[in-house]
C-alpha cells in the first residue's frame, strides 16, 4: 500500500465549478500536510499548507480529517488556469526534513 | 521564488556512462534533496544532505551517489547510468531547520535525462 494515495483522475471541470477531491495517509503520527501543484513538464509549487483546523487561500480551501487519515483540497469558481496536477504531500513522521509525496491528481478546467 | 537551479536541463547519454547532475542553491538553507519523478509515481526520494558532508539515502538510492562539499551545492552522480534511470530529476532544499519552520520544500526547474 502507498504511504499517500490520491485518485489520478482526470477530473474534468467547466470553468466557474466547484472540483473537490482527497488524499489518504497511511501514517497517523504524520504531523504536516501540505498541497502541491505541478503543471506539466514544470517544478511541483507549494499551494498551501494544510491545518488542523482547515484553512483557506482565496479560492482553495484544504481540510484534514485525522480521524480517517485524510486531507482534502476544493477548489471554487475554477478558472482555466487552475489546470494542473495537485500533489498530496504528507511528512514522514519519524523523520524530520522528509515529505511523501503522492502521485498527484489531474484537474482539467475546460471552457 | 526560491532560488534554486539545475544543470544541466537536459541530457542524453549512454549506458553505462556515468552522470552528474548539479543543484545550486542561494538561499542559504541546511537540507537538500534529490527526488525522481516518473509516470504513475509520485516523486521519489533518492538522497538528501542535512548539511554539509552531511548526506543519506532516500528509498530508491541504489544506482545513485551524492556529494555536498558547499552549502550551496548537492551533486547526483549516477555512477554507471541505465535505462532505468531515464527519468525527470529534481532538486528541493529545505529551511526546515529554521525555528518555527514548516518542512516545506521549494523545488529547481528538473533535469530531464534521458539513457540510451
Amino acid at each position: 500500500r502507498k504511504e499517500v494515495e490520491q485518485d489520478p483522475g482526470p477530473f474534468n471541470v467547466p470553468e466557474g465549478a466547484t472540483v473537490a477531491f482527497n488524499c489518504t495517509y497511511s501514517n497517523s503520527a504524520s504531523q504536516s500536510f501540505f498541497w502541491y501543484r505541478q503543471d506539466c513538464r514544470k517544478e511541483p509549487k507549494l499551494l498551501m499548507s494544510v491545518y488542523s483546523s482547515g484553512n483557506e487561500d482565496g479560492r482553495f480551501t484544504a481540510q484534514l480529517n485525522r480521524a480517517s487519515q485524510y486531507i482534502s483540497l476544493l477548489i471554487r469558481d475554477s478558472k482555466l488556469s487552475d489546470s494542473a496536477t495537485y500533489l498530496c504531500v504528507v511528512n514522514i513522521a519519524d523523520s524530520w526534513g522528509k515529505l511523501q509525496f503522492g502521485a498527484g491528481t489531474q484537474v482539467v478546467v475546460t471552457p | 521564488d526560491a532560488g534554486i537551479t539545475q544543470s544541466p536541463r537536459h541530457k542524453v547519454t549512454e549506458t553505462g556512462t556515468p552522470v552528474t547532475l548539479r543543484c545550486h542553491q542561494t538561499e542559504n538553507h541546511r537540507y537538500m534533496y534529490w527526488y525522481r519523478q516518473d509516470p504513475g509515481h509520485g516523486l521519489r526520494l533518492i538522497h538528501y544532505s542535512y548539511g554539509v558532508k552531511d548526506t543519506d539515502k532516500g528509498e530508491v538510492s541504489d544506482g545513485y551517489s551524492v556529494s555536498r562539499s558547499k552549502t550551496e551545492d548537492f551533486l547526483l552522480t549516477l555512477e554507471s547510468a541505465t535505462s532505468s534511470q531515464t527519468s525527470v530529476y529534481f532538486c528541493a532544499i529545505s529551511g526546515a531547520e529554521l525555528l518555527g519552520a514548516q518542512e516545506t520544500q521549494y523545488f529547481g526547474p528538473g533535469t530531464r535525462l534521458l539513457v540510451l
